[in-house]
């Protein structure tokens, strides 16, 4: 079965601060999602990783992705308040349907 | 526009009572699913149809059912059977296995509320 864990599950920084949450599954796995979720709504597609060292940015979040280690990285730089929101990874494999992590939790602090 | 609608937003219900949610999509794509999400948690898969006329079971389908009569339509019920129904339910879609560039990438709704009295 499919596990995946993501930590901090609570986050709070301060603007203009870096960090990284980690997104962390138990088996192998072919392609990796990360989604964003303001409170109340919808998840909002950030990222697609599909492939072992696969890289993408997005103006302040940038993502990555290690098969191998069955980890990837969501880094923020130089936050700013409008960051604030709950970050989810979801992995997929093969046909499988895509699991979710539990999400984590982000609050930006001027 | 190309998009997932949910309907309605927000839902009161009785207990005993059954309800079902609308999800409409125009987006063309072959696979649609149901998500569970309480408070403060992540998302449950409830059902899943990557076909028309054909669905199945998620990982919390009790208390719930489905049907994909049309491509763009995945309504859900939830019956009385389900004992706490009390969640926000997410609709989401992708283009399906096979698809030409087909990522695999859900798109999702904006979801329903719905509360139990």
């Amino acid at each position: 079965e499919l596990k995946v864990e993501q930590n901090p599950l609570f986050l709070s920084m301060q603007e203009g601060k870096n960090y990284t949450i980690y997104c962390n599954y138990s088996t192998t796995s072919d392609r990796l999602y990360w989604y964003r979720q303001d409170p109340g709504k919808s998840l909002e597609s950030l990222f697609v990783l599909l492939s072992n060292g696969a890289v993408k940015q997005e103006g302040r979040l940038m993502a990555s992705l290690d098969t191998k280690a069955r980890l990837s990285t969501l880094h923020i730089t130089a936050a700013v308040h409008d960051l604030s929101a709950t970050y989810f990874c979801a992995v997929g494999r093969g046909n499988e349907k895509l699991t979710f992590g539990t999400g984590t939790r982000l609050t930006i602090i001027p | 526009d190309g998009g997932i609608t949910q309907s309605p937003k927000y839902l009161f219900r009785k207990e005993g009572q059954n309800v079902t949610l609308s999800c409409e999509q125009n987006l063309n794509h072959d696979a649609m699913y149901w998500y569970r999400q309480d408070p403060g948690q992540g998302l449950r898969l409830i059902y899943y149809s990557q076909i028309v006329n054909d669905f199945q079971k998620g990982d919390i389908a009790e208390g719930y059912s489905v049907s994909r009569e049309k491509k763009e339509s995945f309504p859900l019920t939830v019956t009385s059977a389900q004992k706490n129904p009390t969640a926000f339910y997410l609709c989401a879609s992708s283009p399906g296995q096979g698809v030409f560039l087909n990522t695999g990438e859900l798109f999702f709704g904006e979801g329903s509320r719905l509360t139990v009295l």
